[in-house]
Formats: structure tokens, C-alpha cells, sequence
């Protein structure tokens, strides 16, 4: 168990309709990844948070968007869904960015977001 | 961000060692060398990370070449439940990010 949970672990949904991945980190981490992962993509990094502020973007369509709250927990918003969005969505934490010790960073069990 | 290399598998026999390789040649000075796996079905795992030292921990061992253009991570004993694809990934330090960057890594099949 790596101390980062995610919700729903399956969700099923419709093309067109917009679905919410929630995202509760680690205890006392204050960075919040999210990343995809499709069998022809690999992981692809989507965005970061740091401390409830943007840090990073990645490849993120405009139909997607996240936020962190103050509590540090996530949620990944994904919108106009598509069959090609069909994927698992990690989330991941960290105490920091990367320091000079090399934090590490834990991942969730992921969301199996099924669009059909 | 600076790219690695690894080959797309590798098999490996129960309770023999296993060398996974990882070639950097572009490394940065600043630049963590970070392995992650991935069991099917699950997120991602970290295993070791280095620097310049070669680092062993309970997982793993990782050796560093001394121009660390390359690395090689090393499992002891393969278990059935080692089976699965491994990452390896630069990471910059000095940065602001800190997000990991996934290549395609190396599925490890262990044979019973």
C-alpha cells in the first residue's frame, strides 16, 4: 500500500459525458501527479501540483483539467469524453519536488476509466 | 529531459540474479538515476535511485558506470513476483518539477 488513494477504481461512462478522478495523497506530501496510461501510450505525465499551485504540465488535452485543494487532496476533471480517453489514470505523490536527496514518488492503484 | 535507452525485455530463470541495463549517455550533472516497476495490474513502484555511488537497498542493487553514461540495475534472486516492466528515468534535481518522465522500460519475464 503505498499510502495514495484513489476513486473510483472503475468507472464506466459514455462518450460526450465528463467524469471527476478524485485523488487523496500521502500524509504530509504536497506535490500531486497525475498521469495516463492507454496500451498504445505507455504513462504519459499529465500535470502536477505543488502545495495547491500548477508546477508542471504535461500532455494534457484542453478537455482535461485538475486542481489541489487546500486539504492536498486532487481531482482530475476529464470532459467531452472520447472512446479514445478510455485509459488508467494515476495519481501520485511526493513529499516535495525533487530535493537534492531524490524524493521519491508513490503511485496509486489507478482509475480504469471505461468510455464507451 | 535527457532519455534513456533499455532493451524491450528480458527472461530470467527463478532464483537467478538479473542485470537489467540502462544507457544515459546524455546524463546531466544533476540528474538522479531512478528505477521504477510496474507489476501488471497495479501503479508504478519505486525501487532504488543513485547518483553517483552505486546504492543497494532490500529490492535492489544499482551499479553506476563511472562516467554514469550508463547503469545497471540488479535483482539477486528473481522471484516470480519480480515479473515486471522496468523503468529506467533521469531525473533532474536541480529542477522545479520533479515529475517523472516514463520511456517504455523493460518487460522482465521470470521463468519457474
Amino acid at each position: 500500500d503505498s499510502g495514495v488513494t484513489q476513486t473510483p477504481k472503475h468507472l464506466i461512462t459514455a462518450t460526450g459525458q465528463r467524469v471527476t478522478l478524485r485523488c487523496s495523497p500521502r500524509s504530509g506530501d504536497l506535490s500531486v501527479y497525475w498521469y495516463q496510461q492507454s496500451l498504445d501510450q505507455g504513462l504519459q505525465f499529465l500535470i502536477q501540483y505543488y502545495n495547491g499551485e500548477e508546477r508542471a504540465k504535461g500532455n494534457i488535452l484542453e478537455r482535461f483539467s485538475a486542481q489541489q485543494f487546500p486539504d492536498l487532496h486532487s481531482e482530475l476533471n476529464l470532459s467531452s469524453l472520447e472512446l479514445g480517453d478510455s485509459a488508467l489514470y494515476f495519481c501520485a505523490s511526493s513529499v516535495d519536488v525533487v530535493s537534492s536527496s531524490g524524493n521519491t514518488i508513490y503511485f496509486g492503484e489507478g482509475s480504469w476509466l471505461t468510455v464507451v | 529531459d535527457a532519455k534513456t535507452t533499455q532493451p524491450n525485455s528480458m527472461e530470467s530463470n527463478e532464483e537467478e540474479p538479473v542485470h537489467l541495463p540502462c544507457n544515459h549517455s546524455t546524463i546531466s550533472g544533476t540528474d538522479y538515476i531512478h528505477w521504477y516497476r510496474q507489476l501488471p495490474s497495479q501503479g508504478p513502484e519505486y525501487v532504488i535511485h543513485g547518483l553517483t555511488s552505486n546504492v543497494n537497498n532490500r529490492m535492489a542493487s544499482l551499479a553506476i558506470a563511472e562516467d554514469r553514461k550508463s547503469s545497471t540495475l540488479i535483482l539477486h534472486r528473481a522471484t516470480l513476483r519480480d515479473a515486471a516492466v522496468y523503468y529506467c528515468i533521469l531525473r533532474d534535481y536541480g529542477g522545479s518539477q520533479g515529475n517523472l518522465i516514463f520511456g517504455k522500460g523493460t518487460k522482465l519475464s521470470v521463468k519457474p
